[in-house]
């Protein structure tokens, strides 16, 4: 069975830039989170989808932050413009919520900006 | 609101030696669900176990084993004869038991070191 695929694996912007990120979920999985991790840190969720509609997202900065996920499968984190406070490592996962409650985690995408 | 706490910011011991992995949490769920993660330094992390608050039996699947006491509200990881491929950033993680997925709340890591 095929994890979780982000791409792409590192990005470094300048910045004010615009930046997004993308994110496959295992198959059948019909919930998807995005965390960001900063350095020395435990990720912190940004928003969580069941299916296609964002049912948590009281953690993202929304005035710079946006997501989607249409059709209920992958998704998109974009971020503009990309302040120096953005740089870390943004991590997607999934689960499937009829069956077990643990996520399981793409390999992440690490943000620097200059 | 949930709260994890990892005292223990590094750890480093010799290979063969066991080492637990301390974790305390708060919350207000009557149901809960209690993980632990580990973050090798490729990066990406991995899902280890799984406890619910329902459930307080401890386990012990090959080198890991589990100690979750609610009344203390602890839930504590051991590695039985650690190994150099043991070390990594490990995380012990809290989400609310409800249908459809929750957040995770993750304690801020364990740097976990096995030296040969």
């Amino acid at each position: 069975e095929a994890g979780v695929v982000q791409s792409p694996r590192y990005k470094i912007i300048e910045k004010k830039q615009p930046v997004a990120f993308w994110c496959n979920p295992i198959s059948g999985h019909n919930t998807l989170y995005w965390y960001r991790q900063n350095l020395g840190q435990g990720p912190e969720l940004l928003i969580r989808y069941e299916n296609e509609e964002a049912v948590d997202d009281s953690q993202l900065p929304k005035d710079r932050f946006s997501a989607e996920r249409l059709k209920g499968v992958d998704s998109t984190l974009k971020i503009q413009p990309a302040e120096l406070g953005d740089s870390a490592v943004y991590l997607c996962a999934s689960s499937f919520s009829g069956r077990a409650p643990e996520q399981f985690f793409g390999p992440g995408t690490r943000l620097t900006v200059l | 609101a949930q709260k994890v706490t990892q005292a223990q910011t590094e750890i480093s011991v010799v290979e063969k030696e066991d080492v637990t992995l301390d974790c305390v949490y708060e919350t207000r769920d009557t149901t809960y669900y209690l993980f632990w993660y580990k973050q090798p330094p490729s990066g990406e992390l991995v899902f280890l176990i799984r406890r619910n608050s329902f459930d307080e039996q401890n386990e012990i699947s090959g080198r890991y084993s589990w100690n979750f006491q609610k009344s203390t509200s602890s839930f504590n990881f051991t590695i039985t004869a650690s190994q150099v491929v043991d070390s990594a950033v490990y995380f012990c993680a809290l989400s609310e038991a409800r249908v459809g997925g929750s957040r995770l709340t993750f304690g801020e890591g364990t740097q976990l070191t096995v030296n040969p």
